[in-house]
């Protein structure tokens, strides 16, 4: 099992590119979540889905898109890069129901400038 | 709005000693409460509590829920210095959002 996987690992972004963060789980996890870390607020849930075709926002969308057309893959996109958008990000998946062990990616550092 | 509060938010103890770190929280449909380990990287699971007074335990590291009170604490015994990372408390309510504190930085000298 590789758990789960995030490319890139480091990302440096102008104002305005977009890119897309890609995050893989070969645990068949039905939940997979992304999350945003700044220094001093903890983890921000960006966006979520609870299984293939079904995905919704968390506390801070604004600026990413995501889709979920298989179980396996999460990825994050960011449209119109910003530098607030600089921020650390981490996929996460977990079974859904039950006993909620959320597995978290090694993250991916993102630098806009 | 859903909020999770950590205190405190940072602390430095000495091999040995015992530490008690609090969550309290807000939340409109309570699923459960997770306690979360970061070091370098990655957050790394530690437990989950979804029912009152029940003390989940590992090693030396424990934690209990209070829903009458909307808080929870981990305790951890004989500190070493590699308990020195962040912890953060984690509150799933049941439509899936998840909401983390801002955690409790803590420093273990030798």
């Amino acid at each position: 099992n590789a758990g789960v996987t995030q490319t890139p690992k480091f990302q440096v972004l102008k104002t305005g590119q977009s890119m897309t963060l890609q995050c893989a789980q070969d645990m068949n996890h039905e939940y997979m979540s992304w999350y945003r870390q700044d220094p001093g607020m903890g983890l921000r849930l960006i966006h979520y889905s609870v299984g293939a075709g079904i995905t919704d926002q968390g506390e801070v969308p604004n600026g990413y898109n995501v889709s979920r057309s298989t179980t396996e893959d999460f990825p994050l996109r960011l449209l119109s890069a910003a530098p607030s958008q600089t921020s650390v990000y981490f996929c996460a998946s977990s079974y859904e129901g039950g006993s909620y062990e959320q597995y978290f990616g090694p993250g991916t550092r993102l630098t806009v400038t | 709005e859903d909020k999770v509060v950590q205190s405190p938010l940072s602390l430095v103890v000495h091999e040995g000693d015992t530490v008690t770190l609090n969550c309290s929280y807000e939340v409109t449909n309570f699923r459960s409460l997770l306690w979360y380990k970061q070091e370098k990287k990655a957050p790394t699971f530690l437990f989950m509590l979804t029912s009152s007074g029940i003390e989940k335990k590992s090693g030396r590291l424990s934690s209990i829920l209070d829903k009458k009170e909307l808080f929870s604490i981990l305790n951890i015994t004989a500190t070493q210095t590699g308990d020195s990372a962040i912890y953060l408390c984690a509150l799933r309510s049941n439509n899936n959002d998840m909401r983390f504190g801002a955690g409790t930085r803590l420093t273990v000298k030798p």
